[in-house]
């Protein structure tokens, strides 16, 4: 079974410009998230999405991100314009929709954004 | 207030032996999860170990065992037989069913095995 897929990897970009982390969930997964996670720290929910539905956006400062999973399968986070403090990890998790044995999240191997 | 607590951000070991890492939970719900996740400096997090709140006995899975203690709301990880692939960061994570089964985490754990 194909995990979860994200990119790109590795970004570097300067204060002000923007940039888009792409991810794709395990096959069948109706609920999809995106956590922020700054050095040293753990994760911090952005947004949740059940299908192409926002469950969760609370914690997403929508002056500057935003994210969307059209056809509920794929997803787009976008910051624009970026801040220095905008540099983290960004993860990427999906789960499968109901109580199906644990529920665990799965996770992609993250997009790591470098601000300068 | 915090919903996971880990009030450890360092830990050592010697290898071969076991550990503790302690996790404490705030919630109100009587359904909920509890998760360990290991997030090795690769950067990806590995699934450990589940409990669910209605579970009576603890949750195993070879050399992870998580002791649940309901009424102190606790969750801690231990690792027995310690080797050196176990330094990472570990984070514990509670599941809400009634938030939309949102995932909060802790501040993590940092172990290192020492050999």
């Amino acid at each position: 079974e194909a995990g979860v897929a994200q990119s790109p990897r590795y970004k570097i970009i300067e204060k002000r410009q923007s940039v888009a982390f792409w991810c794709n969930p395990i096959s069948g997964h109706a609920t999809l998230y995106w956590y922020q996670q700054i050095l040293g720290q753990g994760p911090k929910l952005l947004i949740q999405f059940q299908n192409n539905g926002v469950v969760d956006d609370s914690q997403l400062p929508k002056d500057r991100f935003s994210a969307e999973r059209l056809k509920g399968v794929d997803s787009t986070l976008k910051i624009q314009p970026a801040k220095l403090e905008d540099s983290a990890v960004y993860l990427c998790a999906s789960r499968a929709l109901g109580e199906v044995a644990a529920g665990e999240l799965f996770f992609g191997e993250g997009s790591r954004l470098t601000v300068l | 207030a915090q919903k996971i607590t880990q009030t450890q951000p360092g830990m050592f070991v010697q290898e071969k032996e076991a550990v503790t890492l302690d996790c404490t939970y705030d919630t109100s719900d009587q359904s909920y999860g509890l998760f360990w996740y290991k997030q090795p400096s690769s950067g990806e997090m590995i699934f450990l170990i589940y409990q669910g709140s209605y579970d009576e006995q603890n949750a195993t899975e070879g050399r992870y065992s998580l002791n649940f203690q309901k009424a102190r709301k606790s969750a801690n990880l231990v690792i027995s037989a310690s080797q050196l692939g176990d330094s990472a960061m570990y984070f514990c994570a509670m599941r809400e069913p009634y938030t939309g089964n949102q995932f909060y985490f802790g501040t993590g754990t940092s172990l290192t095995v020492i050999p």
